[in-house]
């Protein structure tokens, strides 16, 4: 989706490293989810930020939401095998509040 | 199931032929979704329901697509005459309401269906 870009579309780190993926809308948003996606099967829900200046964290994984409220990070420290996958950002939008508009995707592979 | 579940995982069907994909919500989610995701393609909104009605079906691409739900609880998602480019993972969704309340969206692990 235009309305949500992610950066970058692929990484490959070496495990034990740090590494951010950005989430960046046209528009306001209203609330952000990250999801992670490994090939075949369903998307594992991560986080979800809605205030502005938000910051959550879980294990090794921080997510961030700008002030603006139109930009998302994730963080994740030590990156490890088990991290690998896809990272999804989705988002809903004043006017579409009843469906998420989600990223095209960062493809993470952590290399031991 | 604690989870959300989609029937079939798989499904290969021909040309023309009509495909039913199934949806069981987590147990007392009234809010439903069903996704597209096609190779190499994002993820594609299909249609919202809330409860047994579906305020919001603009995804769905075309005529040939019909969802349903009963009960408040199992959907199915038909596709008529199916094509090729129908192709595609169906993925289906719960919440326990919407996404502006602040609700975690939940999702199975997707129907893939091929169409050839």
């Amino acid at each position: 989706s235009q309305e949500l870009e992610q950066s970058p579309q692929s990484l490959i780190v070496q495990e034990g490293k740090n590494l951010t993926i950005n989430c960046t809308s046209s528009k306001t948003l209203y609330g952000l989810y990250w999801y992670k996606q490994k090939y075949g099967e369903g998307l594992i829900f991560l986080m979800m930020l809605q205030k502005g200046g938000e910051e959550k964290s879980h294990e090794k994984i921080t997510a961030k939401l700008d002030e603006k409220k139109q930009q998302s990070s994730l963080h994740i420290t030590a990156s490890q095998p088990s991290h690998a996958g896809i990272y999804l950002c989705g988002a809903y939008f004043s006017g579409s509040a009843r469906q998420l508009t989600f990223g095209s995707g960062t493809q993470l592979t952590v290399l031991p | 199931g604690a989870g959300v579940s989609q029937s079939p995982s798989n499904k290969v069907t021909e040309k023309g032929k009509d495909v039913e994909l199934r949806c069981d919500p987590i147990s007392g989610h009234t809010a439903l979704y069903w996704y597209r995701q096609s190779l190499g393609q994002g993820l594609e909104f299909l249609i919202y329901f809330q409860g047994n009605s579906a305020p919001d079906k603009s995804g769905l691409p075309s005529d040939r697509f019909s969802a349903e739900r009963t009960g408040g609880s199992v959907s199915t998602l038909t596709i008529q005459r199916t094509q090729q480019e129908d192709s595609a993972v169906y993925l289906c969704a719960s919440s326990p309401g919407q996404p502006i309340s602040g609700n975690t969206i939940y999702f199975g692990e997707g129907s893939w269906l091929t169409v050839v």
